[in-house]
């Protein structure tokens, strides 16, 4: 169990417009996801958290006009990446937070989209 | 200091080898402990989790805890090719589900 979905797995959109990545929890219910980016040879590094039903809760630095989140059910978080320019090209991934686990039940991930715009 | 350290490598070891990774960590608060596998333009895959100090063995692999030195490990034994990839080691805090990730060690396994 635990499988969480993300597609596409890879994007290429030019300059200027809108590119949507979803994220789907298969065979359980997700209240929270979690949303991050990574460079090449880095870690992953936050960028926002997703809850169904209310708004999503950015880290410092990331722009939420930008980044639009929508968590519109317990089974699938949306990831609109809005005007999108080079420096958006980046490695997208997403986790969540399985409804009613204990605290500290660990996270399981999707397998990332690759986002390159030119 | 950062919250967590981790040596970026890339650590190279020959088939059969052990692999030896660690982290170290700053931050009191965490009380739980993962380490993840991640394969190139792959999403992280959990490898092992542990909230208490010692070992923990799953197969091949063992997550050890030492929460007093604030340092954790995790032993890959008769490492494969297939075991090439960069660990995460990454943490959660008592309350909360937001983990805390290492840079990832880079391990490559020669045949």
């Amino acid at each position: 169990g635990a499988v969480v979905s993300q597609h596409p797995s890879r994007v290429i959109c030019k300059s200027g417009t809108s590119v949507k990545i979803e994220c789907r929890s298969l065979d359980f219910q997700a209240t929270t996801m979690f949303w991050y980016r990574q460079f090449p040879k880095q870690s992953l590094m936050l960028m926002a958290t997703s809850n169904e039903g209310s708004k999503a809760t950015y880290e410092q630095g990331v722009e939420k006009d930008k980044f639009l989140i929508n968590h519109a059910s317990l089974t699938l978080s949306t990831l609109t990446v809005t005007s999108a320019h080079p420096e958006d090209s980046s490695f997208y991934i997403c986790s969540a937070a399985r409804t009613g686990a204990r605290q500290g039940s660990p996270l399981h991930f999707g397998n990332g989209t690759r986002l390159t715009v030119t | 200091q950062k919250e967590v350290e981790q040596d970026p490598g890339p650590l190279s070891v020959p088939e059969g080898a052990i692999v030896s990774l660690n982290c170290t960590y700053s931050n009191s608060a965490f009380q739980y402990f993962m380490w993840y596998r991640q394969y190139s333009r792959k999403g992280p895959e959990l490898l092992m989790y542990t909230y208490s100090s010692g070992n923990k063995e799953d197969g091949r692999f063992t997550a050890q805890v030492d929460k007093s030195s604030k340092y954790i490990s995790l032993f890959i034994r008769d490492s494969q090719p297939s075991d090439s990839a960069t660990y995460l080691c990454a943490f959660l805090k008592a309350a909360g589900n937001k983990l805390t990730f290492g840079g990832g060690t880079r391990v490559l396994v020669k045949p």
